[in-house]
Order: C-alpha cells, then structure tokens, then sequence
C-alpha cells in the first residue's frame, strides 16, 4: 500500500526558507519510473504543482517558481525534501507531495500539511 | 506556458443531475489531460487520465472526453458523495499545470 506523508515547518517568518519532508512507504524512490511531485493549495483557492523529482534524480520545476525551489531525495531514507526559499504571505499554502505513476499523474496522495507565512 | 481554463467555477445542481466541467488548454495538448476531485480538507483524488481512462475504483457515472483544446468531464446520475470540488490537469512529463477548479454544490 502507497502512503506518503508531509512534514516539516508549519510557521515560517518571510524571508525564510521553508523545508518540507515527504516520508514514503509502499515504493522506493529508485524503483524505474517513480516520481515524487509537490503540489500547494492556499486557502480557497486552486491547485499548483510546484515541482517532480524522479527515481533517476532528474528533477523539474515550476517555471514560475524555479528560482526559489529545490528538491532532492533520500532513497535510503525513503525521503524526498522540498525547500523554497524567501517565503512571502501569498505562500501561505497547503503543501501536498504525491506518487507520480506510470501515466504521468498523480495517483496517491499526502494528506497534506498547512504552511503560514507571518511575522 | 499551457494555461488551463476550466467553466463553470460553480455549479449548482440536484442528485441524480447530469452535470458537466468544461476545461480549455491554451494550445493543444493532444489527450494528456486528467481531472481530480477534491472534497473540503482533504486531498485530491484522481479521477480520470488521459482524457477518458477511468482511474481504478472510480464509479462509472465518471466519464471524460475530448482531445486538442477542449474536454469535458461528466458526472451521469450526480450521487451526494459526488458534490466537491474538480480540477482539471495538464500534463507532459515536464511540467503540470492545474485549472482553477469547479466547485459542484448542492442547488
């Protein structure tokens, strides 16, 4: 059974990095195929996915957001991390990682974990 | 970059409606579109990819159809479960890129 789940820091000052740790069981990270992606929701409003990391370590990015964004993975650990950095108000977000599968979508996802950004 | 438009944002409707998401690609994007439901507090749950695969488990009052620009995901029968939100999703093994969504309510 796939389950991912989301940790990390829920309140971040602006101007700080945010780092966000996806832990995953039921796959491995270097199985061929696997994809790790990211996706945040703010409050009322609509998707956005963020940024993918694959089994081989290649990774993309939101072209909008690919100057804050980094991601990597721990396949000992079963891990893959999300930091962005200079985090604003308007990022104030639900921040969801999900399993990409051999279709290209996102078909199990995190439960998801609320980030605020406030001094 | 492919911009996803989806109409209505709300719609209202009764159980046992038939009802229908439209959602537009800014240029084509052959028939790599998924669609996703996604209830209060909780997270997505993907519905159908490639346009019209039905996603393992999802009821058959699902159905999804389109290809280029324009696609349509219709609920048969709508259930009270079924009453939540929907995106539509482009993607292309590069990037995903999600519509606003449409909001299903009870009328």
């Amino acid at each position: 059974q796939i389950t991912l789940k989301e940790s990390g820091t829920t309140l971040v000052k602006p101007t700080q990095t945010l780092t966000l740790t996806c832990t995953v069981s039921g796959f491995s990270l270097s199985t061929s195929g696997v994809g790790v992606g990211w996706i945040r929701q703010p409050p009322g409003k609509a998707l956005e996915w963020l940024a993918l990391i694959y089994w081989d370590d290649d990774k993309r990015y939101s072209p909008s957001l690919k100057n804050r964004l980094t991601v990597t993975k721990d396949t000992f650990k079963n891990q893959v991390v999300l930091t962005m950095t200079n985090m604003d108000p308007v990022d104030t977000a639900t921040y969801y990682c999900a399993h990409r599968d051999w279709n290209d979508v996102f078909d199990y996802w995190g439960q998801g974990t609320l980030v605020t950004v406030s001094s | 970059d492919i911009q996803m438009t989806q109409s209505p944002s709300t719609l209202s409707a009764s159980v046992g409606d038939s009802v229908t998401v439209t959602c537009r690609a800014s240029q084509s994007i052959s028939m790599w579109l998924a669609w996703y439901q996604q209830k209060p507090g909780k997270a997505p749950k993907l519905l159908i990819y490639k346009a019209s695969t039905l996603e393992r488990g999802v009821p058959s009052r699902f159905s999804g159809s389109g290809s280029g620009t324009e696609f349509t995901l219709t609920i048969s029968s709508l259930q009270p479960d079924d009453f939540a939100s929907y995106y539509c999703q482009h993607y292309n093994s590069y990037s995903w890129t999600f519509g606003q969504g449409t909001k299903v309510e009870i009328k």
